[in-house]
């Protein structure tokens, strides 16, 4: 089936350590997206890809880094500069362009302890 | 002002009444709408899409459209239990390549 696979479902992080969170899509999308979800809260827009080699920040890209070397993989890397990270992430990919609603992986969520 | 707005809620429905929810936008050449349903801890889940102004139905769901009012409302009928969730309005703005989500509106509907 085809789908976005995130990893892990759980991740807990001690301050001033990098993470890098999983997304591995195969339903062919040219472009993928990261963002964040706080407790009660709406989804915000941390990065995005339209194509390979190629990405652009969202809202709130501070303390976060991406890289798209494969069209199926868009891993982020929280890093220690994100002075908030706990929170739950979630990756999604459509077909650039398009009008119709994103799919979304399952999420990852991120603690920090 | 924020790009999507909603009601946070909760929006407290007896079982078998319509939930109505609304949203409103601020980039007026927004072209496309959606409605996702989230359950607490899991991915949102797409329940409706609208592009034109005016109503879609779709089930127990309607979604209401008016681009010179910039605000997308969504009904839902005959309200069940498992319908309590956070809705979760999302815009594509002018620029067409993202899609942006209002804040929620919890509902919570009751035996």
């Amino acid at each position: 089936d085809g789908g976005i696979t995130q990893s892990p479902k759980y991740l807990f992080r001690k301050e001033g350590q990098n993470v890098t969170l999983s997304c591995e899509q195969n339903l062919n999308h040219d472009a993928m997206y990261w963002y964040r979800q706080d407790p009660g809260q709406g989804l915000r827009l941390i990065y995005y890809s339209q194509i390979v080699n190629d990405f652009q920040k969202g809202d709130i890209a501070e303390g976060y880094s991406v890289s798209r070397e494969k069209k199926e993989s868009f891993p982020l890397t929280v890093t220690s500069a994100q002075k908030n990270p706990t929170a739950f992430y979630l990756c999604a990919s459509s077909v650039p362009g398009q009008t119709y609603g994103y799919t979304f992986g399952s999420g990852t969520r991120l603690t920090v302890v | 002002q924020k790009e999507v707005e909603q009601n946070s809620g909760p929006l407290s429905v007896p079982e078998g009444a319509i939930a109505s929810l609304n949203c409103t936008y601020s980039d007026r050449g927004s072209q496309s709408f959606f409605w996702y349903r989230q359950y607490s801890g899991k991915s949102p889940e797409l329940i409706m899409s609208i592009y034109s102004n005016g109503d879609k139905e779709d089930g127990r769901f309607t979604a209401q459209l008016n681009k010179a009012s910039q605000y997308v409302s969504l009904l839902i009928r005959d309200s069940q239990p498992s319908d309590s969730a956070t809705y979760l309005c999302a815009v594509i703005g002018a620029a067409g390549n993202k899609l942006t989500f209002g804040g929620g509106t919890r509902v919570l509907v009751k035996p």
